[in-house]
């Protein structure tokens, strides 16, 4: 089985400071691990993935996030907060064994900036 | 930028109709799936559908639910008979590599039971 934590439904973070949004994942094989966005009223946009290779990756809007396997988790962060960073974030992750499809998400953080 | 869009964007029903959520793939994608959000709760995952036929479904798509390719553009999923559990926001996603590629979801069906 495979599952996300995202332990804190709320994040609040003054703009310009860094910003993190934690997870933790659990799966029986290598995981594949993805952040995804939703601002109000509108889909799931894609921010960045883990596949193999550098814990470190980095994605769209200045995100990144470093896997790490030993704690079983992968943290989006940012240096630099903005104020259009508010939304809801969520972690996702689909064990890499052959012929599951299923993509399993966390409950979602909303991270909140403020001015 | 290509993107998933659907159909309609929100749509209200009376328990016990049948409904039909439209989607619109990426063009070249090969993979479809749908997810839904219960309000203020997480996305879960309800089917895959690769090559004309569903690849996984989860628990919660029982037989009320059934999902269909028509034409080589449309993705459609049908819920034979709606329940008031069924209210939630249905998001259709699809992706073009069969193992690493990242999901692109469409805006949402908001769907309500009454």
């Amino acid at each position: 089985a495979q599952s996300v934590a995202q332990p804190e439904d709320q994040v609040n973070v003054a703009e310009g400071n860094p910003l993190t949004v934690k997870c933790t994942y659990s799966v029986s094989g290598n995981p594949y691990l993805f952040w995804y966005v939703q601002y109000p009223n509108r889909g799931l946009q894609f921010l960045l993935k883990y596949i193999t290779g550098d814990n470190l990756v980095k994605g769209s809007y200045g995100f990144e996030a470093e896997f790490n396997k030993s704690q079983t988790s992968f943290h989006l962060k940012k240096p630099s907060a903005l104020v259009s960073d508010s939304a809801l974030y969520f972690c996702a992750v689909r064990d890499s064994n052959f012929g599951n499809e299923k993509l399993t998400f966390g409950t979602g953080t909303r991270l909140t900036i403020i001015p | 930028e290509p993107e998933v869009t659907q159909t309609p964007s929100h749509q209200v029903t009376q328990m016990g109709q049948e409904v039909i959520l439209r989607c619109v793939p990426i063009s070249n994608h090969l993979y479809f799936y749908w997810y839904r959000q219960i309000l203020g709760q997480k996305v879960e995952f309800l089917v895959s559908f690769y090559n004309n036929e569903i690849s996984e479904k989860s628990e919660i798509f029982d037989d009320q639910f059934s999902v269909e390719r028509p034409d080589g553009s449309n993705f459609t999923l049908k819920i034979r008979s709606t329940k008031l559990e069924d209210s939630a926001m249905y998001f259709c996603a699809s992706k073009r590599d069969s193992n690493t590629g990242e999901l692109f979801f469409g805006e949402g069906s908001r769907l309500t039971v009454l």
